[in-house]
Parts: C-alpha cells; structure tokens; sequence
C-alpha cells in the first residue's frame, strides 16, 4: 500500500507562507490517474478540505481558502506541495496529503510569532 | 457547498452492542450510477482511515462488523458488534462536488 509522509515547518511566523511537501512512496506522482489532496484539522476540531491536484496538473480549492493556496508536483521527486500565504493563528492545524482516499500521517503546523 | 450532517454527535456502547450513525447531505451524492459518499474513523492520535466507500464497500482489512448503507442523501454506518478498537470519531465525507466536505464527526466511547 502506498506511503505518504509530510515534512515541513512546524511552526509559521504570521502573515508568511506555509510550505508543506508529501513524499509519496511509489513514485505515483508521475500518474495521471490519481487525486493529490491537502485536507486539515484544527486543534480539537473536525476536518477541512484544503484542495487537490489531479489529471497531471488540475487544481480545484476550497473557495475559502482559494485565494491563499498553491498545489503543486515535483514528479522528479515523488513529491507533490502545498504553499499557503498570508497565514494568521486560524492556520495553526495538522496537515494532511492524501492519494485519493488514503492519507498520510499529517504534521502539525502552528502558527505563532 | 453540500452540507454533511451527522447524528448522534456522541455516543456511548457497551462492548459486544451494535452502533449506527446517521450521515444526511443536503445535495443527492449520486451522479452517474455512482455515489459519492464514504466513511472514515480516526482512532486517538491517528489520522483518518477509510471504512466504507461509495456507501458501502469495506476496504481492504476492515472488519466485517463493519457496514454502510443508504442512497440519495441518507445514510448509515453500523457497527454490529462493538469492540474497544473501535473507540474514535467517525466522519462522512462527501466528493461529488468540491469543495469536498466532511460531517462533524460523531465520537464513540466504550461504556
């Protein structure tokens, strides 16, 4: 079954741009068969669909965060990416990528000067 | 955006009882023969992971305790025997249309 794994900074600085990157363990970026996801969790709280990536370079977004966030692939290293600017506290939650319906292990982000 | 409403928000089963949980959208999932809806359970300090999907297909290594069901915009997942496994908050989530969204989670507790 195929790995994700997030890595990035855990901690943002307000008003900066959030970096996160997912590593995929099959080298299944290449594919243009799958969806590439970011979905988040506040501390406590439910989950938010951030956006996904798919057919080799379509994106859709949450309309409520639409004008923030970029997802991108870097196929040469089994990787896709996500940048969110202009964070504020709100942001603070752990990160999710996800292949479809499967996720990875998610990384804790806060936001805080 | 299509609103996923679960019920109840808690719940509290004795070890070996069924369990169900209501998931209600405000737009039919269905499209094109296909229902978009699927269930995830995060167990503490886990992520997500899926259940059932397209209503009511385990996937691979869930438990047969496990079963989903429902059209349209109502549906349910029970859970036949409960055991403390099972213990975390189970989400719906719909991807028929974006953005993608997910119930408010329904939390299971062991009595």
């Amino acid at each position: 079954q195929v790995q994700l794994q997030e890595s990035g900074p855990g901690l943002v600085k307000p008003s900066e741009t959030l970096s996160l990157t997912c590593t995929v363990s099959d080298g299944s970026v290449t594919s243009g068969s799958y969806y590439w996801s970011w979905i988040r969790q506040p501390p406590g709280k439910g989950l938010e669909w951030i956006g996904y990536m798919y057919h080799s370079g379509n994106t859709d977004y949450n309309p409520s965060l639409k004008s923030r966030v970029t997802i991108s692939a870097d196929a040469s290293n089994n990787q896709f990416s996500l940048k969110m600017s202009y964070v504020t506290a709100a942001d603070t939650a752990v990160y999710y990528c996800a292949r479809d319906l499967l996720w990875g292990q998610g990384i804790l982000v806060t936001v805080s000067s | 955006d299509i609103v996923m409403t679960q019920t109840p928000l808690s719940l509290a089963v004795a070890p070996g009882q069924p369990a169900a949980i209501s998931c209600k959208s405000s737009q039919s999932l269905l499209h094109s023969g296909k229902t978009y809806l699927y269930w995830y359970l995060q167990k503490p300090g886990q992520p997500p992971q899926l259940l059932i999907y397209e209503v009511s297909n385990r996937f691979s290594g869930v438990s047969d305790r496990f079963s989903g069901s429902g059209s349209g915009t109502d549906f349910t997942l029970k859970i036949s025997r409960v055991e403390a496994e099972d213990v975390g908050v189970y989400y719906c989530m719909q991807s028929i249309q974006v953005p993608i969204t997910f119930g408010q989670g329904t939390r299971l507790e062991i009595k």
